[in-house]
């Protein structure tokens, strides 16, 4: 089934430890985004990417990197995790950046500890 | 800051009436979309609506736009329990420089009470 898919589901991590959220589509789209969800501040655009080979910053980037090697990967990188970073994270695609509908994965929730 | 905002945070009301959020924008837009999550789940796209449109049915859903106010109302008409959740509009920051990214608000949750 086509679709987008993040993993892990759930981790808990050490301060200080590094970890990467793995988020794949397979529907070919060109435009990708990482986003967190905390309660009482809804979603939040951390990294995007509009095409494979770009990305751009969101509203709350540090702390996080993102690559796009190719147009069906887009992971992204906590170097040095901190509890503030505790999320549920989810990954969404788009056929063209913002214009299109967004297709989200099922969310990773990480707890930093 | 958040690009959409929605208003209110929480709706509660009586299965069978009809529920109205609103979410409002500061940027000029070519889209606005609105989105639906369940509980623990990612966001499900319900609608889109382009910037020269000015309203938009979907089943029981119906969207408005009104760019001058830089303003949009979700109406979910004859509400059902499994309309409970929590609703998002989104709008696309169209940049000088052609970057796009899709920016989400704060969101309504919707009660529906049985």
């Amino acid at each position: 089934i086509a679709g987008i898919t993040q993993a892990p589901t759930s981790q808990i991590l050490a301060a200080g430890r590094r970890m990467t959220l793995r988020c794949t589509q397979d529907m070919r789209h060109n435009a990708m985004y990482w986003y967190r969800q905390d309660l009482g501040l809804g979603l939040r655009l951390i990294h995007y990417s509009n095409t494979a080979g770009t990305t751009g910053k969101g509203e709350v980037p540090d702390g996080y990197s993102v690559s796009r090697a190719n147009t069906d990967d887009f992971p992204l990188t906590l170097a040095s995790a901190v509890p503030s970073q505790t999320s549920v994270y989810f990954c969404a695609s788009s056929v063209n950046p913002g214009v299109t509908e967004a297709f989200f994965g099922q969310g990773t929730r990480l707890t930093v500890v | 800051s958040q690009q959409g905002e929605e208003d209110p945070q929480a709706l509660s009301i009586q299965e069978g009436e009809n529920a109205t959020m609103n979410c409002s924008y500061k940027t000029s837009i070519n889209n606005l979309q609105w989105y639906r999550q369940n509980s623990g789940r990612g966001l499900v796209h319900l609608i889109l609506i382009r910037s020269n449109e000015r309203e938009k049915h979907s089943g029981r859903l119906r969207v408005t736009l009104d760019t001058s106010k830089k303003s949009s109302s979700l109406l979910i008409t004859a509400s059902r329990a499994a309309d409970t959740a929590s609703y998002f509009c989104a709008t696309d920051q169209n940049r000088v420089q052609g970057a796009q990214k899709l920016v989400f608000g704060q969101g309504t949750r919707l009660t529906i009470n049985p």
